[in-house]
């Protein structure tokens, strides 16, 4: 399965600090996303990072890239209490054609003021 | 604003009593998706539309079933729902041009199992 696996399962930090969720996969990729979900919610796309690109920031979102070990991590700057969600990263399959996404299993986040 | 729309947002049904999901987007997008999503996991797909061509999961029970009679609309229908179809449904939708095929999701359906 190419699906990915974030870590940890769950967080709960401060408001303030900093928040790193991990993602790893298992097979070559044109592209890593992550999405954001809040409770009973629809999913939210948050970023893209492309195979050939190392690292990419949005506001207080920072994501990396390390295909060599097939790893991803996504950073969370001066969180806020209105980050808490679930966040999933999702992958798909470097292929010669179009693949749907395959979703990892989340990390939910808690941010307490 | 361009959108994915999911109605009803909640649907309760009888065990064994056909339900249809509907979903809308105003966003002219040639792909739609249906995702089933239990608690506490991660979305699984069901299957996908590319334009008019379907494509089913290899482990997509036969019990769920889709039409996309236009690029606007695709419909989830499930046959005879079991306590163990319980979930969260999302409808998602993206352009697939190129390799950037970023989804954007409803709001989703909540649906019930009694």
């Amino acid at each position: 399965s190419q699906q990915g696996e974030e870590d940890p399962q769950a967080l709960s930090i401060q408001e303030g600090e900093n928040a790193t969720m991990n993602c790893s996969y298992k097979t070559s990729i044109n592209n890593l996303q992550w999405y954001r979900q809040n409770s009973g919610r629809g999913l939210v796309h948050l970023i893209l990072i492309r195979s050939n690109e190392r690292e990419k920031h949005s506001g207080r979102l920072r994501v990396t890239l390390d295909t060599s070990k097939k790893s991803s991590s996504l950073l969370i700057t001066a969180s806020r209490a209105a980050d808490t969600a679930s966040y999933f990263c999702a992958t798909d399959a470097q292929t010669s054609g179009n693949t749907p996404l395959v979703f990892g299993k989340g990390t939910r986040l808690s941010v307490i003021a | 604003d361009a959108m994915v729309i999911q109605n009803p947002r909640y649907q309760v049904t009888q065990f064994g009593k056909p339900v249809t999901l509907s979903c809308s987007q105003t966003l002219n997008h040639n792909v739609m998706y249906w995702y089933q999503q239990k608690s506490s996991q991660a979305p699984k797909l069901l299957f996908h539309y590319y334009d008019k061509d379907f494509n089913n999961e290899a482990d997509t029970p036969d019990n769920f079933q889709s039409r996309r009679p236009n690029t606007s609309f695709c419909f989830l229908d499930i046959r005879s729902p079991g306590l163990g179809d319980a979930a969260m449904y999302l409808c998602a939708t993206s352009s697939w041009q190129g390799w950037d095929n970023e989804q954007f999701f409803g709001p989703g359906t909540r649906l019930t199992v009694l």
